[in-house]
């Protein structure tokens, strides 16, 4: 089973922040949390990793919790192109069921 | 380019046969993956392999089967005895170790009647 919980749908307005949260309580020291996303019948595409600090790249930013338990992909300006299932792993070759994101006009 | 080439990309088969899916890359990866995807599902392993010779079951094996005779290859045979096998199929690649960012293939689509 997957080491994540994700929420099964969201859906976020076109312009507008995506929060997007990841629970993984039994993440360990040195294990990295992963987001990737996958558009519809397209391969998953790697979006951004962390381990215990925020990062940001030119796609998203990630937010990590203290105790690492869990974290948040933020999208900054959420566009229809945005709108994908969204997974979260931890250092780990196992997919669940990720989230779905709808980006509304 | 370097990345993970699936072939093929759409694949019909009569029920009974068996279909062999490719897969290769050229980014120098030691770990391989096999995904099965249903629809509106999320992606299910079935075999990964870690070095060359050597591979392992994941979560859904049954029915599968995989060779890792090269570094940039690894074939996936779905076989008559897997029971439902009309899906979509991904492959992917990644260096092993600590930090491990998964490149996946565009995928194939088999369909079997």
């Amino acid at each position: 089973d997957a080491k994540t919980t994700q929420p099964p749908s969201m859906d976020c307005a076109e312009g507008r922040a995506a929060n997007l949260p990841c629970n993984h309580s039994t993440i360990s020291g040195n294990e990295y949390v992963y987001w990737y996303r996958q558009i519809h019948s397209q391969g998953p595409q790697y979006i951004i990793h962390g381990l215990k600090n925020n990062e940001t790249n030119e796609m998203a930013s990630l937010i990590i919790t203290e105790d690492r338990k869990s974290s948040t992909l933020i999208l900054p300006h959420a566009t229809l192109r945005d709108t994908a299932v969204y997974y979260c792993i931890v250092n780990d070759m196992r997919f669940g069921a990720g989230t779905r994101l709808t980006v509304k006009p | 380019d370097g990345g993970i080439t699936q072939s093929p990309k759409y694949l019909f088969r009569k029920e009974g046969q068996n279909v062999t899916l490719s897969c290769e890359q050229n980014l120098n990866h030691d770990a391989m993956y096999w995904y099965r995807q249903d629809p509106g599902q999320g992606l299910r392993l079935i075999y990964y392999s870690q070095i060359v010779n050597d591979f392992q079951k994941g979560d859904i094996a049954e029915g599968y089967s995989v060779s890792r005779e090269k570094k940039e290859s690894f074939p996936l045979t779905v076989t008559s005895a897997q029971k439902n096998p009309t899906a979509f199929y991904l492959c992917a690649s990644s260096p092993l170790g600590v930090r491990n960012t998964i490149y996946f293939g565009e995928g194939s689509w088999l369909t079997v009647v």
